[in-house]
Order: structure tokens, then C-alpha cells, then sequence
């Protein structure tokens, strides 16, 4: 069974600050890595997606991956209050098999 | 604007009863997943089709709980008898393999309160 391993929070910053959400993951053959926002009372939205090392940017987000120390991370830029929600971080199961394993989630509250 | 769409969005019910709970997945999608959501354990996978085969339900209660997939629109999660345990949020996604990539996309889920 994998696990994903996130800091559950609250993770508290000013509106207009950088928000840094991180995840771990234990298996090492995993290959994608996905971040859902999930705004109270609704369900997962996706919001990134990366498959391969470095960072993917997307508007105000940036996906930052590192397989070596099997961890990926989510930077929200400029951060507003309409980003407070709880951010889970995503992987597939064994190769085919592509059924998410969830982390806990990490909870984030920008504050105006 | 294709979205995966789940009925009824919520249900309350008394213990013993059968509850049926439908997904439609997004045209064109492959893959059909059913999560449980509650406060204690998170985000769940209860069963995953693929192509409307069942490849797991590993993590569905066997005894109360069934996944079917009678056609490629419809996705069906059955509890019976239900149990107050079975309050949760239950969530249908659908999926799509594109080469090495792939996507999952959420429903809204049917909130289940068991009394």
C-alpha cells in the first residue's frame, strides 16, 4: 500500500504571500503526481498534474517534483482567500492500476 | 462542459435500509472509481472499473456493500443493510489513460447519513 504524507495544518499565510504545501510519497516507482483543492462541503478538484522532475507552472500555482527525495510540493503565488481549502496530494496505484492513494490533506487558510 | 454527475446528492436513511447511489462518469472515460470520504480516514477508494470491469473492490465491505456497472453510462454503489458507519460522503471519478498521462475528475458526491 502506498503512502502519501501530508502536514494536515492549518498551514496560515496573509493574503499575497507565497503558500507552500508539501508532500511525501514512499514508493519509489511512482510516476505521476497530482494536487486537488478541496473548498469545504465539495469534492476534489482537480488543479495540477506532473509527471516528470522539476516544476510545472500553471497561473498562480507551480508544481515542484523530486523523485529522488520522493516528495512534490504546491507553491500558490500571490495568494488570495478564495485558496483557503484543504489541498490533497495524489498518487496512482501499481502500474494499470490507476486508482489514487490520498494524502490527509493539508488545510489552508489565507488570511485577508 | 463534461462533468461526472451523481445522484441523489443526499440521502438520509434508517439503519437497515438499502441504499443505491449512481454515478455517471464523463463520456468517453474508461475508468470508474467509487471513494468514501469521512473526517476520521480520509479519502477511501471503495472499487475501480476499467472499461466496466470491476478490477477492485478490495476496500469495499463485501458483505453489504456491491459496485456494478450495468453500461458504460452508469456506475451503481449499493449498501445493504446500511449501518449508521456508513455515513460518509461518497464519491464517483471518472478517469482517462492518454498515453502516460491520466486524469481523474471528481463528481460531487452523495452526502449518506445512516440514523
Amino acid at each position: 500500500q502506498k503512502e502519501v504524507e501530508q502536514n494536515s495544518g492549518p498551514l496560515s499565510v496573509p493574503e499575497g504571500a507565497i503558500a507552500s504545501l508539501n508532500c511525501t510519497y514512499s514508493d519509489r516507482v511512482s510516476q505521476s503526481f497530482f494536487w486537488y483543492r478541496q473548498y469545504s462541503g465539495k469534492s476534489p478538484e482537480l488543479i495540477m498534474s506532473i509527471y516528470s522532475n522539476g516544476d510545472k507552472e500553471d497561473g498562480r500555482f507551480t508544481a515542484q517534483l523530486n523523485k529522488a527525495s520522493q516528495y512534490v510540493s504546491l507553491l500558490i503565488r500571490d495568494s488570495q482567500p478564495s485558496d483557503s481549502a484543504t489541498y490533497l496530494c495524489a498518487v496512482p496505484g501499481d502500474t494499470g492500476r490507476r486508482a489514487l492513494t490520498f494524502g490527509s490533506g493539508t488545510r489552508l487558510q489565507v488570511q485577508p | 462542459d463534461a462533468r461526472v454527475t451523481q445522484t441523489p446528492r443526499h440521502k438520509v436513511t434508517e439503519m437497515g435500509q438499502e441504499v443505491t447511489m449512481r454515478c455517471q462518469p464523463i463520456l468517453g472515460h474508461n475508468t470508474v472509481f467509487w471513494y468514501r470520504q469521512t473526517m476520521m480516514q480520509g479519502l477511501e477508494l471503495l472499487a475501480y472499473f476499467r472499461n466496466r470491469a470491476p478490477l477492485d473492490d478490495s476496500g469495499m465491505p463485501k458483505d453489504r456493500f456491491s459496485a456494478e456497472m450495468p453500461d458504460a453510462t452508469l456506475a451503481t454503489l449499493k449498501i445493504q443493510p446500511s449501518e449508521p458507519r456508513d455515513s460518509a460522503v461518497y464519491f464517483c471519478a471518472s478517469g482517462l489513460v492518454l498515453g502516460s498521462r491520466y486524469e481523474q475528475y471528481f463528481g460531487p458526491g452523495t452526502r449518506l447519513t445512516v440514523t
